[in-house]
């Protein structure tokens, strides 16, 4: 079962435009949700994150948003710009049973920003 | 500062036989995980290491796979022998902390992956 959604597995956008990634989750004890890049034959890199107890966190061209009755979160880029192409995977974070404080991915949404 | 580094960056390797990925975390994080990402899921978490204890394994997928942090400092996940489905891009990441992993503006470091091919 997966505790981490990402149901777009690809977004295309004009470049100047907002691109939206959207993420649920089901797990109501996760307390912390990031997003991570990833580029081609790279690790994921972190890009931005939100703790629960907030609903909205902006760096620059980048804002997340966390709705926690709906268990949501959604990354917006805007400016949208080429260089932002790439996977985006959404990340929460939680104790799992074993007492570990982990990290739980979606799939992925690939983004294209089109020149 | 060095990253997070792993190596090989890929394997290619025959079915039954042995393959030993080795992470090296950022100098001083006490946290290192090992991720699995096949390909077009979700990066699935494996193990946590706090320095050289296993503080959760849950996600090894069975007794083929073998992890290790002798001195806390880097990590080895050996898998033996290799199966076909054993193929992907395992992730090392590493953070600093202990009690609490993730809290503001502090995340997990990713290496670049290691790609397993098992044919």
């Amino acid at each position: 079962d997966q505790q981490v959604k990402q149901n777009s597995p690809s977004l295309s956008v004009q470049e100047g435009r907002i691109s939206i990634l959207n993420c649920d989750y089901t797990n109501s004890m996760f307390d912390y949700f990031l997003w991570y890049k990833k580029y081609p034959a790279e690790g994921p890199t972190f890009l931005i994150s939100i703790s629960s107890i907030k609903d909205k966190n902006e760096d620059g061209r980048f804002t997340v948003f966390l709705n926690k009755s709906a268990k949501h979160l959604s990354l917006h880029i805007v400016p949208s710009q080429p260089g932002d192409s790439a996977v985006y995977f959404c990340a929460a974070a939680g104790f799992s049973g074993a007492g570990s404080y982990q990290l739980t991915f979606g799939k992925g949404t690939k983004l294209s920003v089109i020149p | 500062e060095a990253g997070v580094t792993q190596f090989p960056s890929h394997s290619v390797i025959e079915k039954g036989q042995t393959v030993t990925l080795r992470c090296d975390p950022i100098s001083g994080h006490d946290n290192l995980y090992w991720y699995r990402r096949v390909m077009g899921k979700e990066i699935k978490f494996l193990l946590h290491f706090v320095k050289e204890s296993k503080q959760d394994e849950s996600g090894m997928p069975n007794n083929r796979f073998l992890a290790e942090r002798t001195g806390g400092t880097y990590s080895t996940l050996k898998v033996q022998p290799a199966e076909l489905e054993d193929s992907g891009v395992y992730f090392c990441a590493s953070s600093q902390g202990t009690d609490r992993v993730f809290y503001r503006n502090t995340e997990a470091f990713f290496g670049q992956g290691t790609r397993l091919t098992v044919v």
